[in-house]
């Protein structure tokens, strides 16, 4: 079981720049999200979502873009990359039944935007 | 609308003692608790929840928690603390039917001193 998987685990943009960091977890669960996290800041949320075709924006949405196209992947985009996003991203799933699995994350993706 | 509370930044015992981390909440409903755990450059391990039932849970490497309703608590505890257990520690919370999402405490770095 591959579990939660992010790519890339590095990533160096320029300012202006677009990217889709990738997000695929093979558990067949509800919920997916993506946190950034930034030192002394903890986990923030960004965008969420409890199933395909359903996101929801979370503390941190601005600039950033979601889509949920299959239970499977939910990318997340930057559409023009500034300094303020250099950040490490991480990518969580649980399942949302009676009982309220832990999240699963992925390893993580740091990104320095220039 | 949810939210946790570490008040603790930091953590600081000898190995062999007690450890314990703070964790506050506030939720509208009935709270799902987790404990999560972070090594330096690494994704996020889970170590417990409570979700029903019994107020101490039992989660992984010897840690427990306790929820505590009056006091919206739920405290990480350690009964002999491990050079090893020197980690960063998340509390989050998830506040179902009213709200899926999962959100995080802004962590607590333990260290465990030889």
């Amino acid at each position: 079981n591959a579990g939660v998987t992010q790519t890339p685990k590095f990533q160096v943009l320029k300012t202006g720049q677009s990217m889709t960091l990738q997000c695929a977890q093979d558990m067949n669960h509800e919920y997916m999200s993506w946190y950034r996290q930034d030192p002394g800041m903890g986990l923030r949320l960004i965008h969420y979502s409890v199933g395909a075709g359903i996101t929801d924006q979370g503390e941190v949405p601005n600039g950033y873009n979601v889509s949920r196209s299959t239970t499977e992947d939910f990318p997340l985009r930057l559409l023009s990359a500034a300094p303020s996003q250099t950040s490490v991203y991480f990518c969580a799933s649980s399942y949302l039944g009676q009982g309220g699995t832990e999240a699963f994350f992925g390893q993580g993706t740091r990104l320095t935007v220039v | 609308a949810q939210s946790v509370a570490q008040p603790e930044d930091q953590v600081n015992v000898a190995e062999g003692n007690p450890l314990t981390v703070k964790c506050t909440y506030s939720v509208s409903g009935n709270p799902y608790l987790f404990w999560y755990v972070q090594y330096p450059n690494r994704g996020l391990q889970f170590l417990l929840k409570y979700i029903t039932g019994d107020n101490l849970v039992k989660g992984s490497y010897g840690f427990e928690a306790e929820f505590n309703k009056s006091q919206t608590s739920f405290h990480l505890k350690k009964p002999s603390a491990l050079v090893s257990d020197s980690a960063l520690y998340f509390c989050a919370v998830r506040d179902p039917p009213n709200d899926y999402k999962l959100s995080f405490g802004a962590g607590t770095t333990v260290t465990v001193r030889a």
